[in-house]
């Protein structure tokens, strides 16, 4: 069974601070999307990135696939209260039609 | 603003009560989904549907009965469902229809908040 873990569950933070959340698996994915989820909304695609080693940069975040193709990073450079929300990772599960979910960071960005 | 449209967004339902969920993307996705999630949970997969026809059924009760009657429809039929099922319910779309391909990245509309009393 592939996991995925994601650390911290939780994370609180003030703002301008910068932050690493980590998604760890023993398995390897073809590609990992990180998505964010504001309170009584859907989660929303950030990125999906595929090749290993791959960085990605979205404004403030910056999205790192491991070289195996493993585990995957978010790190957020001087937080904004904007950041705050459930960021979660997913990678897909070989050709099974499934995307198996981290189980979330909780992110909460002070005034 | 999300392309995958929930109605309606906040449900309260009796335990004896029949209602439904509906979804509605016009992007062309040929596979949709339905998650349910809890809250500061990930979403877990209940149905996929692929080119309107169920791939994946991840052993729902079948008090949830889904339904897809077109490939820009899904709607989801709640009968004598339990308080335990109090959630929010996802529905999302992906590009990839193909059975025995993975999901692809998932666009997901804003969620039904469902209450069972």
């Amino acid at each position: 069974t592939q996991l995925l873990e994601q650390s911290p569950q939780f994370l609180s933070i003030q703002e301008g601070e910068n932050l690493t959340v980590y998604c760890n698996s023993s398995s390897v994915f073809s590609s990992l999307q990180w998505y964010r989820q504001e309170p009584g909304e859907g989660p929303v695609l950030l990125v999906t990135v595929v090749t290993g080693g791959e960085v990605k940069k979205l404004k403030r975040l910056t999205f790192q696939f491991g070289d195996a193709r493993k585990d995957s990073s978010l790190h957020i450079t001087a937080a904004q209260t904007g950041d705050t929300g459930l960021y979660l990772c997913a990678g897909e599960s070989g050709n099974t039609g499934k995307l198996i979910f981290g189980q979330g960071t909780t992110l909460q960005v002070k005034p | 603003d999300t392309e995958v449209t929930q109605t309606p967004k906040h449900l309260v339902m009796g335990m004896t009560n029949k209602k439904s969920l509906k979804c509605e993307q016009h992007m062309g996705h040929r596979a949709m989904y339905w998650y349910k999630q809890k809250a500061k949970k990930p979403p877990e997969l209940m149905f996929v549907y692929s080119y309107e026809k169920l791939s994946i059924n991840e052993s729902v009760p079948s008090r949830f009965s889904p339904e897809c009657p077109n490939s820009s429809l899904l709607n989801l039929h709640l009968h004598a469902l339990q308080p335990e099922d109090s959630a929010l319910y996802l529905c999302a779309s992906s590009k990839r229809g193909l059975a025995g391909l993975a999901a692809g990245e998932l666009f997901f509309g804003e969620g039904s908040r469902l209450t069972v009393l």
